[in-house]
């Protein structure tokens, strides 16, 4: 089956710092990333969606600027945590999706802690 | 509007015995519906999808699911746990409203598979 791989798994940074997770598919087009974040014991939200060289969508109360996605590629989209706070910690997972397909592929995560 | 209803966030059987995990979802148009597991420190992994053919869905590892559109139910069986079947669930909607672009998680349900 298709396989998506995000790195890294996990990440400890300063408070200030940024940070970046990329996300790949390997073995497919991925025409739409997704990015979601999940906090401990609560489901995944949806951050944005990504469709390759076009702007990133964002859902209502995520912050732009701060969560920049960057999806050059069919095969690689980047989530960058721009000047991260120790409320930034959390799990962050991307998916991908082929063209029209419904079905989504998902990297194993990245677990983000800012000290 | 779409949204998904996990109506359990604990459930816990014995080897051996069946499980059901609750999912109600509401949408305005016809749904997709999905169901994800996620085992600890990994990603999603779909276990079966529901696209208006069929409305009794066959999964991986021994799961299915009904879609019941006078109940607006697709809750997930299996007719005997297995103790690799502990992990989370998700329950996952999304409809033509988005284009298919967006897919709602339920709030997950933990599954736990006493010996």
């Amino acid at each position: 089956g298709a396989v998506v791989s995000q790195h890294p798994s996990w990440v400890i940074c300063k408070s200030g710092t940024s940070v970046k997770i990329e996300c790949r598919s390997l073995d497919f087009q991925a025409t739409t990333m997704f990015w979601y974040r999940q906090f401990p014991k609560q489901s995944l939200m949806l951050m944005a969606t990504s469709n390759e060289g076009s702007k990133a969508t964002y859902e209502q109360g995520v912050e732009k600027d701060k969560f920049l996605i960057n999806h050059a590629s069919l095969t690689l989209s980047t989530l960058t945590v721009t000047s991260a706070h120790p409320e930034d910690s959390s799990f962050y997972i991307c998916s991908a999706r082929e063209g029209s397909e419904e079905k989504l592929f998902f990297g194993s995560g990245t677990q983000l802690s800012v000290l | 509007a779409q949204s998904v209803t996990q109506l359990d966030s604990h459930v816990s059987v014995s080897e051996g015995t069946p499980v059901l995990l609750r999912c109600n979802y509401s949408s305005s148009y016809s749904p997709s519906l999905f169901w994800y597991v996620q085992h600890p420190n990994k990603g999603l992994q779909l276990l079966l999808k529901y696209t208006s053919a069929a409305t009794l869905v066959k999964g991986i590892n021994g799961f299915e699911a009904e879609f019941k559109k006078s109940e607006t139910s697709f809750h997930l069986t299996k007719p005997s746990a297995h103790m690799s079947d502990a992990a989370e669930y998700f329950c996952v909607v999304s409809d033509r409203e988005n284009n298919f672009n967006k897919f709602y998680f339920g709030s997950g349900t933990k599954l736990n598979v006493k010996p």
